[in-house]
């Protein structure tokens, strides 16, 4: 079935670093979705990707969707610590229409 | 407008009792979906709801687990008899378009089996 694949699973950064999650599909997606969950908290919609090659920001974060659209990144820059939590990436193959969850990069940020 | 509703929030119970989670989605949300989030597995997709219907329910562990959605407002999750590898965070969201839109996640159900 599809499996969507999160990297790296913990990322510890100094504050003011910049930091990256890939996510890789087994298959080709018909939209991916990211999310942050705090710790004990939800996870919450950050943005939504549908077209192949397609970026999208929100302040210092930076969406990518691949042009294969297989594989996508969130870059933050200089991170805050207010960027702490899990960033999940989560892929819709389309035929079930379900949502599959990457594992999720658990980011640190030192201040 | 309130969010996804999930109760208990936290529930501690024995190994080979019923436990049963409760949802209730955000009001003209469509779709539904039941998750389970454990530090091994992460958030795994136990079963999809459209307009009532179970969809996909292959992420389903095994027969213990059941999921039903009477009506537009409320579904249960279903342990019977719960086991303590059941513990785990479960999560309920609705949305709008199925998995094509924004999932509205509620706070969580955290089980403990002992």
């Amino acid at each position: 079935g599809q499996q969507v694949m999160q990297i790296p699973q913990y990322q510890h950064v100094q504050e003011g670093e910049d930091f990256t999650t890939y996510c890789n599909s087994s298959t080709t997606l018909s939209n991916i979705q990211w999310y942050k969950q705090r710790p004990g908290g939800h996870p919450v919609f950050l943005i939504q990707l549908v077209k192949s090659g397609e970026v999208k920001k929100q302040k210092r974060l930076t969406f990518q969707f691949g042009e294969a659209k297989k594989n996508s990144s969130l870059h933050i820059t200089a991170t805050q610590t207010t960027d702490v939590g899990t960033y999940f990436c989560a892929g819709n193959g389309g035929s079930q229409g379900n949502l599959i969850f990457g594992k999720g990069t658990k980011l640190s940020v030192k201040p | 407008d309130a969010g996804v509703i999930q109760s208990p929030r936290h529930e501690v119970t024995e190994m080979g009792q019923e436990v049963t989670l409760r949802c209730k989605p955000i009001s003209g949300h469509n779709s539904l979906f039941w998750y389970r989030q454990t530090m091994m597995r992460g958030l795994e997709l136990l079963i999809y709801f459209n307009n009532n219907v179970p969809i996909d329910d292959s992420g389903m562990p095994e027969d213990r687990f059941s999921a039903k959605m009477p009506n537009a407002s409320f579904s249960t999750l279903k342990i019977q008899p719960s086991e303590p590898r059941d513990s785990a965070v479960y999560f309920c969201a609705s949305s709008l378009q199925g998995a094509v839109g924004e999932l509205f996640f509620g706070e969580g159900s955290r089980l403990t089996v002992l």
